[in-house]
């Protein structure tokens, strides 16, 4: 079946350092791609998608790029924040006969940002 | 008002205890999930349905049961509550999109923390 699978974490980095998450995915279909994150004691917010090879998803900084040859999704971001640590979450949807499936999700990564 | 509401935040319960999770959700949507979160194990899907006449099993709905009373709300029962079963639940909403194959993102409630002890 399909699945996704993410760096292990935890991960801890020093403001302003770059950021990369490793996920990549196996697919039967054609999917569509996502990052999410979890801050303390809250649900998941989409943090950004892609539904297509080449694809680049971004938002408040971080990217993701739908790399169908190496079927990866990495996210990235140039400066890390105290506030962004959280959990991040890669997650993938397939394309099934109603339509998409529900959402795969990999194991999840903590990121902890030091001042 | 949350647009995806998750009652209660908290339980405690008993071994061999029936339990209700309930999610009602304002987003209009007719896709709503259960997914269950454990450390280092990530969002596991429970059930799922499409609409209000559909109901589906996920990765994990063994010893749970759904019930998706409206179009705005769909419960999820611990039929007889085991302690494995402590975890944080989640549901989610999820809406149409213009392309059939295109996939908005899924609006999550802030979650229920169960304890089976």
């Amino acid at each position: 079946g399909d699945s996704v699978t993410q760096m292990e974490g935890p991960v801890t980095l020093s403001e302003e350092a770059f950021l990369t998450i490793n996920c990549t995915y196996t697919a039967t279909g054609y999917p569509s791609l996502f990052w999410y994150v979890q801050y303390p004691g809250e649900g998941l917010q989409l943090l950004l998608k892609a539904t297509k090879a080449d694809d680049k998803g971004s938002n408040k900084g971080f990217e993701a790029t739908y790399r169908k040859e190496t079927t990866s999704f990495h996210l990235e971001k140039g400066s890390v924040q105290v506030s962004d640590s959280a959990v991040y979450f890669c997650a993938l949807s397939a394309r099934g006969n109603s339509g998409n499936t529900p959402l795969v999700f990999g194991k999840g990564t903590r990121l902890s940002v030091i001042a | 008002d949350a647009d995806v509401t998750q009652t209660p935040r908290n339980r405690i319960t008993k071994t061999g205890k029936r339990i209700m999770l309930e999610c009602s959700q304002t987003k209009g949507h007719d896709r709503m999930y259960w997914y269950r979160q454990d450390p280092g194990l990530g969002l596991r899907l429970i059930y799922y349905s499409f609409d209000v006449k559909d109901i589906n099993k996920g990765e994990i709905s063994d010893g749970y049961s759904v019930s998706r009373q409206a179009q705005a709300k769909f419960s999820l029962s611990l039929e007889s509550a085991i302690p494995n079963q402590t975890a944080l639940y989640f549901c989610a909403t999820s809406g149409p999109t213009a392309d059939r194959w295109g996939v908005d993102g899924y609006t999550f409630g802030s979650g229920t923390r169960l304890t089976v002890v």
